[in-house]
This record gives structure tokens, sequence and C-alpha cells, in this order.
């Protein structure tokens, strides 16, 4: 089945520091991947998507390229903020015509904490 | 307004006492589904629905029940509440088009079960 793995947080860097958080995923076909952002207290919201090979999702600073050769969608950010403080989530959803089962997966979330 | 409301936001209850979380969307979307979210576990689904009187089991279903019989409500339904069921609760909304897209969450539901 589908199956989505984040790096395990929590993240913790400085104001102004360079933010990686990987994630790789495993799906038939051709998925589209998301990248979801929870700020404390609040449900989750849609941070950026790619919707195929080569496909460079970004919002608010952060970016991600969909990578079929490696399977990735890591979410990156030049130079973080405190209010960047929330816990991230991997998800990909795959197409109808490829999975006759839940099309929906989300990674475990990595929480990134960011210090002035 | 496109949003996703879930009602109540808070509940605490007792054990084996039978509970309704609502969830209505505006946004006449096809798939809904709900979500539990506990420390270091992440997000799980319990139940998901492709359309109207659709309805499939997520990873954990097991102590609850979903219904869809009108496209913009799904709700979640407890009938013996167990503190193992403690959790923060998430519905969720989004189109269908070649596959499940951006999905609109509710606020959430925090619940407590003594």
């Amino acid at each position: 089945g589908n199956s989505v793995t984040q790096m395990e947080g929590p993240v913790t860097l400085s104001e102004e520091a360079f933010l990686t958080i990987n994630c790789t995923y495993t799906a038939t076909g051709y998925p589209s991947l998301f990248w979801y952002v929870q700020y404390p207290g609040e449900g989750l919201q849609l941070l950026l998507k790619a919707t195929k090979a080569d496909d460079k999702g970004s919002n608010k600073g952060f970016e991600a390229t969909y990578r079929k050769e490696t399977t990735s969608f890591h979410l990156e950010k030049g130079s973080v903020q405190v209010s960047d403080s929330a816990v991230y989530f991997c998800a990909l959803s795959a197409r109808l015509l490829d999975n006759a089962g839940n099309m929906l997966t989300f990674g475990g979330g990595t929480r990134l904490m960011v210090k002035p | 307004e496109a949003q996703v409301t879930q009602n109540p936001r808070y509940l605490i209850t007792v054990t084996g006492k039978k509970l309704t979380v609502t969830c209505s969307q505006n946004m006449n979307h096809e798939y809904m589904s709900w979500y539990r979210q506990d420390p270091g576990l992440g997000l799980r689904q319990i139940y998901y629905s492709m359309n109207v009187e659709v309805t499939d089991k997520g990873d954990v279903p097991e102590g609850y029940k979903v219904s869809r019989k009108e496209k913009r409500n799904f709700p979640l339904i407890l009938e013996s509440p167990s503190p193992n069921q403690t959790s923060l609760y998430f519905c969720a909304s989004s189109l269908i088009t070649t596959s499940i897209d951006e999905q609109y969450f509710g606020p959430g539901t925090r619940l407590t079960v003594t």
C-alpha cells in the first residue's frame, strides 16, 4: 500500500536558519503530494502541493520539489522565522485510476521549533 | 466563506455515554474524512466517505461509526466511548478530481472520556 515517511522531530532551529524537512513516499502510479502545516491550537491547512514529477510547490517562502526518481518531496525554507514554529505534515493522494482503496496517506508529522 | 465546521469544540464525557460529533462543509465537496490526532502518533484516519451513502474504514475505525446521508454532513458517532478514545478529532473535506485534492480541515474537537 501507499506510505509516507517523514523525519522525526522536533527540529529546533534559530531564527534565519535554513530548514529542510525530509519526506519520502511509496505509492503506485503518480500521486499528488502535499505539505500541510498545523499551528498551535489550530487545524491543518495546506501549505503547498505538487501534482506531477518535477513540479515545485511554493508558498510563504517554503518550497518542495516532486522528485519521482527519489520518491521524495522535501520541504525547504531559506530563512525561518519564529512564526514558522508549527507541526508539518507530508501527504500523498493517489490517483483514482491507480488505487482501489483509500487514496489519502499522511506522514507522522514533524514539529518545528524556531528560537529567536 | 468556505469552511468546515465541527461541533462541539470541546467535550468531556463519561465511559459508555453515546455521543455524536457533527461535521459540516459548505463547499459541495464529495470527499469527507475523520481523523484523530494523538501525541507521538501523528494523524490517523478513522473513516472516510467518497460521496453520499458511500463510507469506508480508515486506519483506526474500531469504536466509531459514521454516516453520510447528505453531501454536506458527516457525523462521527461513538456508541460507547472509552478512555482510549480521548483525543483531538478533525473533520476534513475535499474535491475529487483525478485524485483527492487539497483537504480543508475543521478546527478540531477535543474529546475527553473519563
